[in-house]
């Protein structure tokens, strides 16, 4: 059982808007930022959103973060076939003294 | 450009030992911390712990200690994971991944290796 919860699988069709949720607690996303990685099938995880809303150089604008309380989420608009992969959201704990992450969410585009 | 490059895929038995390198380019190796994640097959990511290439020192992870040995040599900018007494749940990818922390905060695990198959079976 992951101490950040998110949704075991999303999808969507091309072109749509969809949303991953990662929630937290007042240990975690409330007082600590949030980074997002993407896994695709078979490869390493790639860092995705870092510090809640920031994206590396390289990230396409179609990827955003936001936090509000003891949620994150990260957005896709104009969802491609090539974003179908697995997305984990992670946080630094305060109660656990620990790096903590979701389960992942596999995002299937339709 | 910075790249981590991992040693190639293990296949051990049970009560074995595996060292899992990781090599690191395009950065100074001791400016960022060397972070090991495991994870288990169709499982989510589980950070291990890391070691701190200036002062040598390892942290653990619960779940992460006595078996699970972090070392690296400056000289060949290469980090180690070491697993002994293997298990069948030892089975997982093993990731190695730099981060920065200083001043009280850590940057996000930026840069990421291809991941390293260790596999326990007899």
């Amino acid at each position: 059982q992951s101490v950040l919860t998110q949704p075991p699988s999303a999808s969507g069709t091309p072109g749509q808007r969809v949303t991953i949720s990662c929630s937290g607690s007042s240990s975690n996303i409330a007082s600590n930022i949030v980074n997002w990685y993407q896994q695709l099938p078979g490869t390493a995880p790639r860092l995705l959103i870092y510090s809640n809303n920031q994206r590396p150089s390289g990230v396409p604008d179609r990827f955003s973060g936001s936090k509000s309380g003891t949620s994150a989420s990260l957005a896709i608009s104009g969802l491609q076939s090539e974003d179908e992969a697995d997305y984990y959201c992670g946080a630094w704990d305060d109660g656990l003294n620990a790096w903590v992450f979701g389960g992942g969410t596999k995002l299937t585009v339709l | 450009q910075v790249q981590l490059v991992q040693s190639g895929s293990e296949l051990k038995k049970p009560g074995a030992s595996v060292k899992v390198s990781c090599k690191a380019s395009g950065y100074t190796f001791t400016n960022y911390g060397m972070n090991w994640l495991r994870q288990a097959p169709g499982q989510g990511l589980e950070l291990m712990g890391w070691i701190n290439t200036n002062t040598g020192t390892p942290t653990y992870a619960q779940g992460f200690t006595g078996r699970f040995v972090f070392s690296f040599d400056t000289s060949v900018s290469t980090a180690y994971l070491q697993i002994s007494s293997l298990e069948a749940e030892d089975t997982a990818v093993y990731y190695c991944a730099r981060r920065y922390c200083g001043g009280g905060s850590c940057s996000p695990f930026d840069y990421w290796g291809q991941g390293t198959l260790v596999t326990v079976s007899s």
